[in-house]
């Protein structure tokens, strides 16, 4: 009973460098989501997928990019990393059924960018 | 645009009194769904309870409660009879029908006092 599983747990990048930042999910859900989570500032939403092949910007992309090739992956990349990118990642994923589906989240990854 | 606001960063309450943390949000939407989250110290997130917009009564899911005043574009959750393992921090989120975005609130911090 996985649900939403994201690797790695912790990661610290040097400026400049690139990761990807991995979220599978086994309860075939179509939608999907990539939240960052900064002290103070809950969750910005960086980008969302409703299903395979189809992903959309969310409040804060710049710097990141994602791709939706399956509905079980919904990885995110970072590019070119930088300390403003410090922070902790969350995916999540939610049914297509009603208004009331809540999110189903991972655990998150804390990445550090020193 | 929509948005969430947690006026509240922090709150500190004695054990087994009520507590209500404050949400209010701005949306033109006629139709659209409020969530309450838990995330303890150890990172998770947890969906606690659910409004929609056209329901008529206030959701209640054990010792929660939403107050939930349409007119005032409010959605305060209500915990009763707090308890240690009730510290935590708490985010409100919205979705609107015609999208797929969720938001969330800057979380408040709840403290509950032995």
């Amino acid at each position: 009973n996985a649900g939403v599983t994201q690797t790695p747990k912790f990661r610290i990048l040097k400026i400049g460098q690139s990761m990807t930042l991995q979220c599978a999910q086994d309860m075939n859900h179509n939608y999907m989501y990539w939240y960052r989570q900064d002290p103070g500032m809950g969750l910005k939403l960086i980008y969302y997928s409703v299903g395979a092949g189809i992903t959309d910007k969310g409040e804060v992309p710049n710097g990141y990019n994602v791709s939706r090739s399956t509905t079980e992956y919904f990885p995110l990349r970072l590019e070119l990393a930088a300390p403003s990118q410090t922070s902790v990642y969350f995916c999540a994923s939610r049914t297509e059924q009603g208004l009331n589906s809540p999110l189903h989240f991972g655990n998150g990854t804390r990445l550090t960018v020193t | 645009a929509q948005k969430i606001t947690q006026t509240q960063p922090g709150m500190f309450v004695q054990e087994k009194e009520a507590v209500t943390l404050d949400c209010t949000y701005d949306t033109s939407d006629q139709s659209y769904g409020l969530f309450w989250y838990k995330q303890p110290s150890s990172g998770e997130m947890i969906f606690l309870i659910y409004q929609g917009s056209y329901d008529e009564q206030n959701a209640t899911e054990g010792r929660y409660s939403l107050n939930f005043q349409k007119a005032r574009k409010s959605a305060n959750l209500v915990i009763s009879a707090s308890q240690l393992g009730d510290s935590a921090m708490y985010f409100c989120a919205m979705r609107v029908d015609r999208d797929d975005k969720i938001i969330f609130g800057k979380g408040t911090r709840l403290h509950i006092l032995p």
